[in-house]
């Protein structure tokens, strides 16, 4: 079954702290794996993607095929970071069909 | 930068009536896609539109849904009769080309009494 397992509903961390928002997916096949940010009050926005290897606001996440996993990090926690976090993959042939997790809240304290 | 519009915000209705969702995707792009999410739950696809047809759809995209793009500019999603379970927000995008990352709207809730 194509899944994607967000296991945490809510992660809390102080300002500066490190932030590690977990990722785990299962799929036949090689699929594109994304984050999704959702900031308060704002649309859905790609945060990044696995084939662009790139640090977006700090972030970063790395696929790991061995644990099917996509975990996002970020050393050091800011304000601005508290947001809405999904996880989403989708087949080579269906980019536009994205499967999303259940997201993850991200609240970060001064 | 050019955004993905839906309206209107917010839609009540009543069970069994007929809705219509209309989004106005980015000008330049080509593909477009509906997705939904039930309160508490995940953001689910419904249906994808190229080039004036449906190249996808998930089994939530029963025949009470149909998708149409009427004019050049906009995208709309209908319902034709609503049930209490369709409550949920409803959320358009658009991209230019098919590998390219989702622009989502805003979202439009849709409130089924």
């Amino acid at each position: 079954a194509q899944r994607v397992t967000q296991p945490e509903k809510l992660l809390s961390v102080f300002k500066g702290a490190p932030v590690e928002l977990k990722c785990n997916y299962s799929y036949s096949g090689s699929p594109e794996l994304f984050w999704y940010v959702q900031y308060s009050r704002q649309r859905l926005q790609l945060l990044l993607r696995h084939i662009s290897r790139e640090s977006i606001k700090g972030f970063t996440a790395d696929l790991n095929k061995g644990e099917t996993s996509f975990h996002l990090k970020k050393p050091f926690a800011q304000e601005e970071d508290s947001a809405m976090y999904y996880c989403a993959l989708s087949g080579r042939r269906s980019q536009g069909n994205l499967i999303f997790g259940k997201g993850t809240k991200l609240s970060v304290k001064p | 930068e050019p955004e993905v519009t839906q309206t209107p915000s917010h839609q009540v209705t009543q069970m069994g009536q007929e809705v219509i969702l209309r989004c106005v995707p980015i000008s330049n792009h080509l593909y477009f896609y509906w997705y939904r999410q039930i309160l508490g739950q995940k953001v689910e696809f419904l249906v994808s539109f190229y080039n004036n047809e449906i190249s996808e759809k998930s089994e939530i995209f029963d025949d009470q849904f149909s998708v149409e793009r009427p004019d050049g500019s906009n995208f709309t999603l209908k319902i034709r009769s609503t049930k209490l379970e369709d409550s949920a927000m409803y959320f358009c995008a658009s991209t230019p080309e098919i590998n390219s990352p989702l622009h989502f709207g805003n979202g439009t809730r849709l409130t089924v009494t």
